[in-house]
């Protein structure tokens, strides 16, 4: 399967705690993307980087990537009740120019 | 910001009827577009790349005949699955790019839940 794995499937923490959800990928990529999806509805964009860069900030959000691993991190810092939502990494593969999403982190803010 | 509209957001259709579902860039010019199916709980499984003017691409699996897409504009491609049956039932959602390259980030329409009964 070209999709991405994210760990963990689901995540519990309370309101005022950081969050931290993992992507791993197979194959080489041009960047990745982090969705936002609230129960039963589209998905938003959030940040993408570039395979070129490393690091990257928005507001309370921190994604790092390691091409070297294969691997990316969401961080949501300060988490409120309203972050509660599933969040999906997307890997962009320029050879066949789609876009492949993980499988996703369901993360509840606890009040 | 770029917006995608959907429509309809929900459908019940009988087993063998076709629904179609269009898919809407409002205020960008959209010349490809993507269309996902979504099974609760679960991660968005590529469909097809529709390319305005052109066929769509279908992934691996995807039966072309049974899921057609048409992107006729610029701003509007639609969706239509033939003779559905109830395993069809899933949640579809269709997504743009704003610019041709490949960091520019998808914009997504709300989904349409389809069920078939």
């Amino acid at each position: 399967s070209q999709q991405g794995e994210e760990d963990p499937q689901a995540l519990s923490i309370q309101e005022g705690e950081n969050a931290t959800m993992n992507c791993s990928y197979k194959t080489s990529i041009n960047n990745l993307q982090w969705y936002r999806q609230n129960s039963g509805r589209g998905l938003v964009h959030l940040i993408l980087i570039r395979s070129n860069e490393r690091e990257k900030h928005s507001g309370r959000l921190r994604v790092t990537l390691d091409t070297s691993k294969k691997s990316s991190s969401l961080l949501i810092t300060a988490s409120r009740a309203a972050d509660t939502a599933s969040y999906f990494c997307a890997m962009y593969m320029n050879r066949d120019d789609k876009i492949i999403f993980g499988k996703g982190t369901r993360l509840h803010i606890l009040p | 910001g770029a917006v995608v509209s959907q429509h309809p957001s929900r459908v019940i259709c009988k087993s063998g009827t076709s629904v179609k579902i269009e898919c809407r860039s409002l205020d960008f010019q959209a010349t490809t577009m993507f269309w996902y199916r979504q099974f609760p709980k679960q991660s968005l499984m590529l469909m097809a790349t529709s390319n305005e003017g052109s066929k769509a691409t279908y992934e691996q699996g995807v039966e072309k005949d049974k899921f057609l897409i048409n992107h006729a504009s610029l701003t509007l491609s639609t969706l239509t699955v033939t003779s559905a049956h109830p395993e069809d039932s899933s949640f579809y959602i269709c997504s743009a790019r704003t610019g041709i390259s490949y960091n520019s980030p998808l914009h997504f329409g709300n989904g349409t839940r389809l069920t078939v009964t």
